[in-house]
């Protein structure tokens, strides 16, 4: 089974800090993606970031950067320079192997608030 | 490019009655869509994956006959909530995943559903 633990419920950071957003992941196959998302107050997803299990470097994306650490399955999500719009919901979500249908799991999500 | 719709993007239905969503690619062919249930701070669920052509697969606990999903074309896909109720209220979300692409996923807007 596949499984996302997102451990932190609610984040805060001042504007134009560095923020880290936790993930986990459990799985046995060795084929997987990991993606983060955003989801304003609107409700649309936003994607953020990808990285492919066998990708040798970490996954940048403008000021979004992904914290992959595959002996401790850990995926975190690092936003430099906080901005007041960033305040949203942001999941993790795992992309298994075919056998999973290409399935995405989705962790239970950190709500971030970017303080001025 | 990747651009999924949903309609409506909010709808407000009697207790009792049917409601159909919709999921469009605009400028791809999905040979695969999913549909998500979110509620109000939590994470998404999936709900089923279709594949053009064939009969939706259901994740367990999903009560098939109430939510009937339909892929009609490599386009389209429907979301027919029956006999809606008061705990059916909920966000739902689509996503579709291209053919050509068959690891990504790009998701819908969203749409609100709520049953009085």
């Amino acid at each position: 089974a596949q499984k996302i633990t997102q451990t932190q419920p609610g984040m805060f950071v001042q504007e134009k800090e560095a923020v880290t957003l936790d993930c986990t992941y459990d799985t046995s196959d060795p084929s997987y993606g990991l993606f983060w998302y955003k989801q304003p107050s609107s409700g649309e997803m936003i994607f953020l970031i990808y990285q492919g299990s066998y990708d040798q470097q970490n996954a940048t994306e403008g000021r979004y950067s992904l914290n992959f650490q595959k002996a401790r399955k850990s995926a975190n999500l690092v936003i430099s320079a906080s901005q007041l719009g960033d305040s949203a919901m942001y999941f993790c979500a795992m992309r298994g192997g075919m056998e999973y249908g290409n399935k995405l799991v989705f962790g239970a999500g950190t709500i971030l608030r970017v303080k001025s | 490019g990747a651009v999924v719709s949903q309609h409506p993007s909010w709808v407000i239905c009697k207790s009792g009655t049917s409601v159909k969503i919709e999921c469009r690619s605009l400028d791809f062919q999905a040979t695969t869509m999913f549909w998500y249930r979110q509620f109000p701070k939590q994470s998404l669920m999936l709900m089923a994956t279709s594949n053009e052509g064939s009969k939706a697969t259901y994740e367990q606990g999903v009560e098939k006959d109430k939510f009937l999903i339909n892929h009609a074309s490599l386009t389209l896909s429907t979301l027919t909530v029956t006999s809606a109720h008061p705990e059916d209220s909920s966000f739902y979300i689509c996503s579709a995943t291209p053919g050509t692409a068959p690891y990504e996923q790009y998701f819908g807007p969203g749409t609100r559903l709520t049953v009085t």
